[in-house]
């Protein structure tokens, strides 16, 4: 049972443009969630995060989105540049849980 | 600031033989994870210590991995003996805290032939 859904194996947008990345949890009990960014050949980065008593966070051109109520978060790249260009791994995690990972977009940004 | 060491890079063997893999975290993070990662997939948790006592280990196959973390500094991850669906990438990532984003050493690629 796949508690962290990207159902997006990949995703291409154009250099400047916006890049949207989803993820679904099943997990009413997630209440903190993070975004990492990994590059080819390295472990994945952390990039942002969220609690639940939140519903946007902001660091520079990241943004992260989260509706508690449909259970989906979303990661907001303005604009987008080559360099993130990389799979983007979304995690959840309850209190006192280990966080568990969804399977990673693709993202490729075309110069 | 040093990052998260792993080592091997790289590891190839033959299945029913045995492999070991190294980690050196962040200098003052007590918390320590390793992952599973197959390809097409995203990390999987095997094990996390909390400085050298096992907080879970509810993933981890127990029949033929083992982990420790002697002195709550470094660890090592262990199979014995791998199979061919071991064959993955194993990530070592540590944290100040429990919670919050945990750094990520650069991976352990295993192929069990």
């Amino acid at each position: 049972d796949q508690q962290v859904k990207q159902n997006s194996p990949s995703l291409s947008v154009q250099e400047g443009r916006i890049s949207i990345l989803n993820c679904d949890y099943t997990n009413s009990m997630f209440d903190y969630f993070l975004w990492y960014k990994k590059y080819p050949a390295e472990g994945p980065t952390f990039l942002i995060s969220i609690s639940s008593i939140k519903d946007k966070n902001e660091d520079g051109r990241f943004t992260v989105f989260l509706n508690k109520s449909a259970k989906h978060l979303s990661l907001h790249i303005v604009p987008s540049q080559p360099g993130d260009s990389a799979v983007y791994f979304c995690a959840a995690s309850g209190s006192g849980q280990n966080f568990v990972f969804g399977p990673g977009t693709r993202l490729s940004v075309l110069p | 600031e040093a990052g998260v060491a792993q080592s091997p890079r790289y590891k190839i063997i033959e299945k029913r033989q045995s492999v070991a893999f190294w980690c050196n975290p962040i200098s003052g993070h007590a918390t320590l994870y390793w992952y599973q990662q197959i390809l097409g997939q995203g990390p999987k948790l095997l094990i996390q210590f909390q400085n050298n006592g096992v907080v879970d280990d509810s993933q981890l196959p127990k029949d033929r991995f083992s982990a420790e973390r002697l002195k709550g500094v470094d660890s090592t991850l262990k199979i014995q003996p791998a199979k061919l669906e071991d064959s993955a990438v194993y990530l070592c990532a540590s944290s100040y805290t429990g919670r919050g984003g945990a750094f990520f050493g650069q991976g352990t690629r295993l192929t069990v032939v």
